[in-house]
Protein backbone atom coordinates (compact mmCIF):
# COMPACT_ATOMS: atom_id res chain seq x y z
CA UNK A 1 0.00 0.00 0.00
CA UNK A 2 0.85 3.83 -0.21
CA UNK A 3 0.47 4.80 3.10
CA UNK A 4 2.02 3.47 6.94
CA UNK A 5 0.75 0.49 8.20
CA UNK A 6 0.29 -1.17 11.28
CA UNK A 7 -0.99 -4.40 12.81
CA UNK A 8 -2.33 -5.73 14.50
CA UNK A 9 -5.42 -2.93 14.55
CA UNK A 10 -6.32 -3.93 18.01
CA UNK A 11 -4.96 -5.96 20.50
CA UNK A 12 -6.04 -7.24 23.81
CA UNK A 13 -3.45 -8.56 26.19
CA UNK A 14 -3.72 -10.12 29.38
CA UNK A 15 -1.72 -8.05 32.23
CA UNK A 16 1.98 -9.75 32.26
CA UNK A 17 1.52 -10.63 28.77
CA UNK A 18 4.19 -9.57 25.83
CA UNK A 19 3.04 -8.11 22.47
CA UNK A 20 4.80 -7.22 19.40
CA UNK A 21 3.42 -4.28 17.50
CA UNK A 22 4.44 -4.11 13.54
CA UNK A 23 4.89 -0.64 11.55
CA UNK A 24 5.50 -0.73 7.65
CA UNK A 25 6.56 2.85 6.88
CA UNK A 26 6.61 4.11 3.21
CA UNK A 27 8.39 2.93 1.67
CA UNK A 28 12.35 4.74 1.16
CA UNK A 29 11.21 6.31 4.47
CA UNK A 30 14.63 7.13 6.59
CA UNK A 31 12.94 7.97 9.59
CA UNK A 32 10.05 6.19 11.56
CA UNK A 33 8.77 7.20 15.04
CA UNK A 34 6.76 5.40 17.68
CA UNK A 35 4.54 7.29 19.64
CA UNK A 36 2.21 6.39 22.09
CA UNK A 37 -1.19 8.41 22.86
CA UNK A 38 -3.22 8.02 26.08
CA UNK A 39 -6.92 8.25 25.70
CA UNK A 40 -7.89 12.26 25.60
CA UNK A 41 -3.96 12.64 25.46
CA UNK A 42 -1.50 13.89 22.42
CA UNK A 43 0.71 11.22 20.77
CA UNK A 44 4.22 11.29 23.34
CA UNK A 45 7.62 10.45 21.60
CA UNK A 46 8.86 6.74 22.33
CA UNK A 47 11.75 6.10 20.11
CA UNK A 48 13.18 7.50 16.55
CA UNK A 49 15.19 5.24 14.19
CA UNK A 50 16.81 6.74 11.04
CA UNK A 51 17.03 3.65 8.59
CA UNK A 52 17.93 0.98 10.62
CA UNK A 53 19.60 2.87 13.80
CA UNK A 54 18.09 3.55 16.59
CA UNK A 55 19.04 7.82 17.12
CA UNK A 56 16.49 8.51 20.16
CA UNK A 57 14.88 6.21 22.74
CA UNK A 58 15.02 9.09 25.36
CA UNK A 59 10.48 8.48 26.03
CA UNK A 60 10.54 4.41 26.05
CA UNK A 61 8.99 4.72 29.82
CA UNK A 62 10.53 1.33 30.98
CA UNK A 63 13.16 -1.26 29.61
CA UNK A 64 10.19 -3.31 29.22
CA UNK A 65 9.29 -1.72 25.88
CA UNK A 66 11.88 -2.30 23.41
CA UNK A 67 12.04 -1.11 19.22
CA UNK A 68 13.90 -2.54 16.25
CA UNK A 69 14.06 -1.63 12.73
CA UNK A 70 16.83 -4.11 11.53
CA UNK A 71 16.66 -3.38 8.21
CA UNK A 72 15.95 0.26 8.25
CA UNK A 73 12.29 -0.47 7.08
CA UNK A 74 9.62 -2.93 9.18
CA UNK A 75 9.63 -1.88 12.75
CA UNK A 76 8.60 -3.64 15.76
CA UNK A 77 7.43 -1.98 19.35
CA UNK A 78 7.73 -4.95 21.95
CA UNK A 79 5.92 -4.69 25.33
CA UNK A 80 7.02 -7.25 27.61
CA UNK A 81 4.75 -8.04 30.78
CA UNK A 82 2.77 -5.83 30.06
CA UNK A 83 0.98 -3.66 32.90
CA UNK A 84 -2.75 -1.63 32.87
CA UNK A 85 -1.09 1.81 32.52
CA UNK A 86 0.49 0.38 28.64
CA UNK A 87 -2.90 0.47 27.53
CA UNK A 88 -2.96 3.39 24.71
CA UNK A 89 -2.92 3.77 20.97
CA UNK A 90 0.70 3.43 19.62
CA UNK A 91 1.31 5.48 16.68
CA UNK A 92 3.85 4.87 14.04
CA UNK A 93 4.78 7.70 11.63
CA UNK A 94 7.55 7.71 8.84
CA UNK A 95 9.30 10.13 7.02
CA UNK A 96 11.24 10.69 3.55
CA UNK A 97 14.16 12.46 5.27
CA UNK A 98 15.65 13.43 8.93
CA UNK A 99 14.53 16.77 9.14
CA UNK A 100 10.77 15.21 9.16
CA UNK A 101 9.12 18.17 7.66
CA UNK A 102 6.46 15.86 6.71
CA UNK A 103 5.47 12.71 8.59
CA UNK A 104 2.80 10.33 7.78
CA UNK A 105 1.01 8.37 10.03
CA UNK A 106 -0.45 5.02 10.53
CA UNK A 107 -3.60 4.35 11.83
CA UNK A 108 -2.13 2.77 15.25
CA UNK A 109 -2.84 0.02 17.16
CA UNK A 110 -5.23 0.14 20.34
CA UNK A 111 -3.53 -2.00 23.31
CA UNK A 112 -6.18 -2.78 25.99
CA UNK A 113 -4.50 -4.66 28.95
CA UNK A 114 -6.89 -6.58 31.40
CA UNK B 1 13.98 21.18 24.96
CA UNK B 2 10.89 21.96 22.88
CA UNK B 3 7.34 22.13 23.80
CA UNK B 4 3.84 22.68 22.70
CA UNK B 5 0.70 24.36 24.42
CA UNK B 6 -2.85 23.92 23.03
CA UNK B 7 -4.81 26.67 25.30
CA UNK B 8 -8.48 25.15 25.13
CA UNK B 9 -9.18 21.47 25.36
CA UNK B 10 -12.67 21.82 23.94
CA UNK B 11 -13.67 24.25 21.16
CA UNK B 12 -17.59 24.52 20.56
CA UNK B 13 -18.78 26.12 17.71
CA UNK B 14 -21.98 27.01 15.19
CA UNK B 15 -21.86 25.43 11.92
CA UNK B 16 -20.77 28.46 9.70
CA UNK B 17 -18.92 30.54 12.46
CA UNK B 18 -15.29 31.16 12.95
CA UNK B 19 -13.07 28.42 13.86
CA UNK B 20 -9.87 29.17 15.98
CA UNK B 21 -7.57 26.94 17.50
CA UNK B 22 -5.07 28.45 19.32
CA UNK B 23 -1.05 26.96 20.03
CA UNK B 24 1.95 28.39 21.25
CA UNK B 25 5.38 26.61 21.23
CA UNK B 26 8.53 27.02 22.50
CA UNK B 27 11.93 25.98 20.85
CA UNK B 28 15.48 27.28 21.26
CA UNK B 29 15.90 26.91 17.51
CA UNK B 30 13.92 27.76 14.67
CA UNK B 31 11.34 25.30 14.38
CA UNK B 32 9.19 23.38 11.84
CA UNK B 33 5.21 23.87 12.98
CA UNK B 34 2.19 21.18 11.80
CA UNK B 35 -1.44 21.25 12.49
CA UNK B 36 -2.93 17.50 12.22
CA UNK B 37 -5.90 16.20 12.35
CA UNK B 38 -7.42 13.12 14.03
CA UNK B 39 -10.83 11.69 13.55
CA UNK B 40 -12.04 8.94 15.64
CA UNK B 41 -10.00 5.81 15.46
CA UNK B 42 -7.87 7.10 12.96
CA UNK B 43 -5.01 8.15 12.66
CA UNK B 44 -3.55 11.37 11.94
CA UNK B 45 -3.94 13.54 9.07
CA UNK B 46 -1.50 16.18 8.46
CA UNK B 47 -3.43 19.68 7.39
CA UNK B 48 -0.72 22.29 6.97
CA UNK B 49 2.83 22.93 7.88
CA UNK B 50 5.13 26.01 8.16
CA UNK B 51 8.76 25.67 7.52
CA UNK B 52 10.07 28.24 5.67
CA UNK B 53 9.37 31.62 3.63
CA UNK B 54 5.26 32.97 3.77
CA UNK B 55 4.13 32.95 8.10
CA UNK B 56 0.63 32.29 6.75
CA UNK B 57 0.05 28.77 5.11
CA UNK B 58 -3.32 27.77 3.88
CA UNK B 59 -4.01 23.65 4.24
CA UNK B 60 -6.73 21.32 3.11
CA UNK B 61 -10.01 21.89 3.95
CA UNK B 62 -10.11 25.44 4.32
CA UNK B 63 -8.16 25.75 6.91
CA UNK B 64 -4.79 28.07 7.48
CA UNK B 65 -2.46 29.37 9.77
CA UNK B 66 0.03 32.11 10.72
CA UNK B 67 3.30 31.84 12.08
CA UNK B 68 4.31 34.63 14.50
CA UNK B 69 7.44 34.26 15.55
CA UNK B 70 7.14 37.61 18.42
CA UNK B 71 4.66 35.60 20.14
CA UNK B 72 5.68 32.05 19.57
CA UNK B 73 2.15 31.04 18.06
CA UNK B 74 1.30 29.08 15.23
CA UNK B 75 -3.36 29.61 15.41
CA UNK B 76 -5.39 27.92 13.28
CA UNK B 77 -8.07 29.21 11.74
CA UNK B 78 -11.21 28.58 9.10
CA UNK B 79 -13.57 31.08 8.22
CA UNK B 80 -16.55 29.13 8.13
CA UNK B 81 -16.87 26.48 10.02
CA UNK B 82 -18.59 22.65 8.25
CA UNK B 83 -20.25 19.79 10.16
CA UNK B 84 -17.37 17.64 8.77
CA UNK B 85 -14.69 19.44 10.45
CA UNK B 86 -15.72 17.85 14.31
CA UNK B 87 -12.38 16.25 15.17
CA UNK B 88 -9.11 16.36 17.59
CA UNK B 89 -6.60 18.86 16.34
CA UNK B 90 -3.13 19.07 17.18
CA UNK B 91 -0.13 21.07 16.80
CA UNK B 92 3.23 19.89 16.56
CA UNK B 93 6.59 21.24 16.24
CA UNK B 94 9.48 19.69 15.03
CA UNK B 95 13.01 21.19 16.05
CA UNK B 96 16.26 19.46 14.91
CA UNK B 97 18.37 17.62 17.21
CA UNK B 98 21.53 15.80 17.79
CA UNK B 99 22.03 12.26 18.96
CA UNK B 100 25.47 11.53 21.02
CA UNK B 101 26.99 10.77 17.49
CA UNK B 102 26.49 13.91 16.04
CA UNK B 103 23.60 12.86 13.92
CA UNK B 104 20.95 15.23 13.27
CA UNK B 105 17.13 14.75 12.79
CA UNK B 106 13.65 16.63 13.14
CA UNK B 107 12.05 15.47 16.75
CA UNK B 108 8.59 15.78 16.35
CA UNK B 109 6.53 16.98 19.78
CA UNK B 110 2.94 17.52 19.97
CA UNK B 111 0.58 19.25 22.11
CA UNK B 112 -2.25 17.86 24.06
CA UNK B 113 -4.79 18.82 21.50
CA UNK B 114 -8.41 20.62 20.68
CA UNK B 115 -11.51 18.52 20.28
CA UNK B 116 -13.83 20.73 17.88
CA UNK B 117 -17.22 20.54 17.90
CA UNK B 118 -19.77 21.94 15.31
CA UNK B 119 -23.00 22.74 16.15
CA UNK B 120 -26.28 22.72 13.56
Amino acid sequence: GAGVSQSPRYKVAKRGQDVALRCDPISGHVSLFWYQQALGQGPEFLTYFQNEAQLDKSGLPSDRFFAERPEGSVSTLKIQRTQQEDSAVYLCASSPGPLNTEAFFGQGTRLTVV
Amino acid sequence: AQSVTQLGSHVSVSEGALVLLRCNYSSSVPPYLFWYVQYPNQGLQLLLKYTTGATLVKGINGFEAEFKKSETSFHLTKPSAHMSDAAEYFCAVTSTVWDAGGTSYGKLTFGQGTILTVHP
